[in-house]
């Protein structure tokens, strides 16, 4: 089992959805990470969080660390924010490393 | 801005080859990532390093080797290279801990012919 799992893998919603992805893992974590991958492979981050909610314009990222879960949340979709989406964990221990989940695939329609 | 830069976007190498691919930051960053990310795999860290000289293997170091000679540069060799190899590499940095940002690079999509 995956130690990062996201849901779901495809998502297709039009223009103006909210749209919510979500990430949960099995570890503890010291922090986790929302990144975004437009095609042709940048990659951006977009939240690092530890605990509580935090907001960037239309993206809100929550964690809950009690159930081991985060979502990301995207209100007013527009189709620029077509992309994939990636959740990443920090584990505990003192390690440098993050661990990935495989990503969602978001597609929004005109 | 933080640039990271990778020294191609695409590169085709024959099995057996040497291969080098670089990665240069501009910002004083301590951290540098080489991973590689495959369809239903998502991205898997090869190797990192927290300062020059200094090396750590990731969760996939079998058939590659690094190389940080100066704090902005980070490489990443494939001694031979094999078809299994074929991906894209992606380089990252952060300042001093994952606490912080990972800044990425555009990405080399190598194929191994």
């Amino acid at each position: 089992k995956n130690e990062v799992e996201q849901s779901p893998q495809n998502l297709t919603a039009q223009e103006g959805e909210f749209i919510t992805i979500n990430c949960s893992y099995s570890v503890g974590i010291s922090a986790l990470h929302w990144l975004q991958q437009h095609p042709g492979g940048g990659i951006v981050s977009l939240f690092m969080l530890s605990s509580g909610k935090k907001k960037h314009g239309r993206l809100i990222a929550t964690i809950n660390i009690q159930e081991k879960h985060s979502s990301l949340h995207i209100t007013a979709s527009h189709p620029r924010d077509s992309a994939v989406y990636i959740c990443a964990v920090l584990t505990q221990g003192g390690s440098e490393k993050l661990v990935f989940g495989k990503g969602t695939k978001l597609t929004v329609n005109p | 801005d933080v640039k990271v830069t990778q020294s191609s976007r695409y590169l085709v190498k024959r099995t057996g080859e040497k291969v080098f691919l670089e990665c240069v930051q501009d910002m004083d960053h301590e951290n540098m990532f080489w991973y590689r990310q495959d369809p239903g795999l998502g991205l898997r860290l090869i190797y990192f390093s927290y300062d020059v000289k200094m090396k750590e293997k990731g969760d996939i170091p079998e058939g590659y080797s690094v190389s940080r000679e100066k704090k902005e540069r980070f490489s990443l060799i494939l001694e031979s290279a094999s078809t299994n190899q074929t991906s894209m590499y992606l380089c990252a940095s952060s300042l001093t801990s994952s606490y912080n940002e990972q800044f990425f690079g555009p990405g080399t999509r190598l194929t191994v012919l």
